[in-house]
């Protein structure tokens, strides 16, 4: 799996947008970009996930760089519940693939 | 919305004790996989299992071994417990479809080996 590259930690003020950035140069044509946070101790929660086009859900959004060497996650209005560790994680899609934790992205979210 | 169980939520052990941790996936969930969380580190994978069969495995020592039951519920066996097995361990399942990807996370079941 290709490996990623994410800030340690970011701040981000209550009603503003986070932007969280994710580095993967090495990503190859058939691996996907997933996001997942981990709040406080609790068990990993998937976010959203892409291949190369734009995607967005309830939670976030996930804007991928045309060659597919970057990615944003976006959340449009961060609440303080969404203080959490943020992985980037790149693998295939299906089967039974596992999930290879980085370092992950420390969000606090200020009030 | 149903989800995924895990007990005991908390044990305590003693070195070279055994424990056993349980996983309930989430029903019509075909595939469970298991994760070992360490004081201050990211989840790392240790086995998963795909229609009762295993399917991959990750740094799981060989004190440890697990397996799916016929109705796919898990269960990871711990033996000669060390310190360092001190972690949270998730489990997490996925339902079956070749395109479906998502995991779905337990809440962890603490383990703290004295």
């Amino acid at each position: 799996d290709a490996k990623t590259t994410q800030p340690p930690s970011m701040d981000c003020a209550e009603g503003r947008a986070a932007n969280l950035p994710c580095n993967h140069s090495t990503i190859s044509g058939n691996e996907y970009v997933y996001w997942y946070r981990q709040i406080h101790s609790q068990g990993p929660q998937y976010i959203i996930h892409g291949l190369k086009n734009n995607e967005t859900n309830e939670m976030a959004s996930l804007i991928i760089t045309e060659d597919r060497k970057s990615s944003t996650l976006i959340l449009p209005h961060a609440t303080l519940r969404d203080t959490a560790v943020y992985y980037c994680i790149v693998r295939r899609q299906g089967g039974s693939e596992k999930l290879v934790f980085g370092k992950g992205t420390k969000l606090t979210v200020n009030p | 919305a149903a989800g995924v169980i895990q007990s005991p939520r908390h044990l305590i052990k003693e070195k070279r004790e055994t424990a056993t941790l349980k996983c309930y996936p989430i029903p019509r969930h075909d595939t469970v996989y298991w994760y070992q969380q360490g004081p201050g580190q990211d989840p790392q994978f240790l086995i998963s299992f795909y229609e009762k069969m295993q399917s991959d495995k990750g740094s799981i020592p060989d004190r440890f071994s697990a397996q799916q039951f016929s109705d796919y519920h898990s269960e990871l066996n711990m033996s000669s417990l060390e310190l360092g097995d001190s972690a949270l361990y998730f489990c997490a399942s996925k339902k079956p479809g070749r395109g479906v990807d998502e995991q779905y996370f337990g809440p962890g079941t603490r383990l703290t080996v004295t």
